[in-house]
């Protein structure tokens, strides 16, 4: 079974409607993160979580909500769709690094392919 | 503004020769980089890291080097097979920021 999952994995919406994108882990980390894939730009960070309580703005965080609804469970929303956010979102998950560390790897979901027409 | 380029967007090489991927980046304060890999249908999985202390890293067929001066890394595969076939991001992050800027990608074909 897959450690971190996301739900739709595909999903074809209208221009105005409110979409939720759903992330879940079973790999018990504290931080999560929403990124969007765009061709020719990468991944860019819309949202991250440290733990529970703990909510910041990424780099593009503009026209999306999250809601960290437990541990395990990382919601996006888009409140009203726009064709510009058609894109592949991904969420990825860590663990704080081990002290002295410079780094914590990040554990990637499958990805949602959203399309807003 | 673009931190993190990666400016070939695809490379093609021969089974068996080396694949070099190069990672620029514009940001001093910069000081640990990763690579990963991203399979078609799949999220990206680390690969290999490389921190600002030194200038190179190496795990198994992959090496990656950092030339701080130059604010450049690169990614080397030897050999290439092709199952490293894939799309390679390099990211960037500040130590205790624990967020990644990312590259662009470049899409790696390894020709059997």
């Amino acid at each position: 079974d897959a450690d971190v999952t996301q739900t739709p994995r595909n999903r074809i919406t209208k221009t105005g409607k409110r979409i939720m994108l759903e992330c879940s882990q079973t790999k018990g980390h504290d931080r999560m993160y929403w990124y969007r894939q765009d061709p020719g730009l990468g991944l860019r960070l819309i949202y991250y979580s440290f733990d529970v309580k703990d909510i910041n703005k990424g780099e593009i965080s503009d026209g999306y909500s999250v809601s960290r609804q437990a541990q395990a469970k990382f919601s996006l929303s888009l409140e009203s769709a726009i064709p510009n956010q058609t894109a592949l979102y991904f969420c990825a998950t860590s663990d704080p690094p081990l002290a002295g560390a410079s780094y914590n790897e990040q554990f990637f979901g499958p990805g949602t392919r959203l399309t807003v027409l | 503004d673009q931190q993190v380029k990666q400016n070939s967007p695809s490379l093609s090489v021969q089974e068996g020769r080396i694949s070099i991927l190069n990672c620029d980046y514009t940001n001093s304060m910069f000081d640990y980089f990763l690579w990963y890999k991203k399979y078609p249908a799949e999220g990206p999985t680390f690969l290999i890291s490389i921190s600002s202390i030194k200038d190179k890293n190496e795990d198994g067929r992959f090496t990656v080097f950092l030339n701080k001066s130059a604010k450049h890394l690169s990614l080397h595969i030897v050999p290439s097979q092709p199952g490293d076939s894939a799309v390679y991001f390099c990211a960037a992050s500040v130590t205790g920021t624990y967020k990644y800027i990312f590259g662009t990608g470049t899409r790696l074909k390894v020709l059997a």
